[in-house]
């Protein structure tokens, strides 16, 4: 049972473009969501969190978004760059700060 | 400061044998976690260790164990290897179990021949 899914295993888009990265997840109880980003041969590493008291979170051109209602987050890389070419993860967390990931999804940033 | 350092980085075993990796964390770090990535399966969580107690363990067998010493260094044990337990197995440490963000060393990849 999948707790927290990424339904789209890759991305492509273009350069200068917005890149859309969706994560849902099952879970009422989760109440803090991280967004972590891996390059080939390469550990994750932590890109953007956000917590249930909030909608939205916003480090330069990373925004993700949190729709509790539909058990929803999504991040938004604006503009996409060539270095933004990795696979990224989505986690989720309940109150006993556990992670559970998502499968990832590999986005893949066209020139 | 350092990062989180896995040894050994890749390693080619047999069915049947055992392997044990080891996990050094960020210096200050207590709690050490344990992933195995598999293509398509994300990250499946092992276990967590934070002060040598075993704080939180995933859904795999008996075979996959871990240990936490006094310096916070880790290991992590795999026995009676089975192909499928071929993958990128992950090291994290964060500052307590109660602190979201996780650094990840850059994992060692274990082949099952």
């Amino acid at each position: 049972d999948q707790q927290v899914k990424q339904n789209s295993p890759s991305l492509s888009v273009q350069e200068g473009r917005i890149s859309i990265l969706n994560c849902d997840y099952t879970n009422s109880m989760f109440d803090y969501f991280l967004w972590y980003k891996k390059y080939p041969a390469e550990g994750p590493t932590f890109l953007i969190s956000i917590s249930s008291i909030k909608d939205k979170n916003e480090d330069g051109r990373f925004t993700v978004f949190l729709n509790k209602s539909a058990k929803h987050l999504s991040l938004h890389i604006v503009p996409s760059q060539p270095g933004d070419s990795a696979v990224y993860f989505c986690a989720a967390s309940p109150s006993n700060y556990q992670l559970i990931w998502g499968a990832g999804t590999k986005l893949i940033i066209k020139p | 400061k350092a990062g989180v350092t896995q040894t050994p980085r890749y390693l080619i075993k047999t069915r049947g044998q055992q392997v044990t990796l080891s996990c050094s964390p960020i210096s200050g770090h207590r709690s050490v976690s344990w992933y195995q990535q598999t293509p398509g399966q994300g990250l499946q969580f092992l276990f967590e260790y934070f002060s040598e107690t075993q704080r939180n363990k995933g859904n795999f067998p008996g075979r996959f164990s871990g240990r936490q010493f006094s310096n916070s260094r880790s290991e992590m044990n795999v026995s009676t290897l089975e192909l499928g337990d071929s993958a990128l197995y992950l090291c994290a440490s964060r500052d307590s179990p109660r602190t979201g963000e996780l650094f990840f060393g850059e994992g060692s990849r274990l082949t099952v021949l």
